[in-house]
């Protein structure tokens, strides 16, 4: 089951413009994640945020939580092309009973266009 | 380096034929997954295992089978019952909770597709 939603689907954006992309999830979590994939690549872990945490950053990837909405974004700034991806919310249910069992969300396809 | 490897990258396949999908990590993590993206969308989890010699059915297992008769070595088997195999299949593997992030480090990906 697909707990997180992506919102845009999908983003097409100048370089050196921000890109935002929200998430939103529907039970308690432990903690939320933001994965990359090139297209017909692998995901690559980007950024985690914890439930007890709001906001944090990670070079120009900055990431925020509001668990009383069951929501978070990603913000890129300055964007490049070479962000052009696809970027996955996935989130860690706080009864982690079954081992970091991550549900991912649809996605957004983020264009970044030179 | 460290990191997991999957094969075939690209595979072909015949209605009604078994194919194996190879993933080995070399991680020492205890957990292994297996996930199918169908195309924009997201990742569906078929199986996972937090041990040797145990594993369990995800989200979308029926048509699939794995083993984990090593740590380093997770396997999955797309049967001839898969209605609609064509996919883009994903090899992730983990610390298990309580003793790390929940980070997932994933293989390149298999493409498997039916003629």
């Amino acid at each position: 089951s697909q707990q997180g939603e992506e919102d845009p689907q999908a983003l097409s954006i100048q370089e050196g413009e921000n890109a935002t992309m929200n998430c939103s999830y529907k039970t308690s979590i432990n903690n939320l994640q933001w994965y990359r994939q090139n297209s017909g690549r692998g995901l690559v872990h980007l950024i985690l945020i914890r439930s007890n945490e709001r906001e944090k950053h990670s070079g120009r990837l900055r990431v925020t939580l509001d668990t009383s909405k069951k929501s978070s974004s990603l913000l890129i700034t300055a964007s490049r092309a070479a962000d052009t991806a696809s970027y996955f919310c996935a989130t860690v249910p706080s009864n982690n009973n079954a081992g970091n069992m991550l549900t991912f969300g649809g996605g957004t396809r983020l264009m970044v266009k030179p | 380096d460290g990191g997991i490897t999957q094969s075939p990258k690209y595979l072909f396949r015949k209605e009604g034929q078994n194919v194996t999908l190879s993933c080995e990590q070399n991680l020492n993590h205890d957990a292994m997954y297996w996930y199918r993206q169908d195309p924009g969308q997201g990742l569906r989890l078929i199986y996972y295992s937090q041990i040797v010699n145990d594993f369990q059915k995800g989200d979308i297992a029926e048509g699939y089978s794995v083993s984990r008769e090593k740590k380093e070595s997770f396997p999955l088997t797309v049967t001839s019952a898969q209605k609609n195999p064509t996919a883009f299949y994903l090899c992730a593997s983990s610390t298990l909770a309580g003793s790390g992030t929940g980070e997932l480090f994933f293989g390149e990906g298999s493409r498997l597709t039916v003629l």
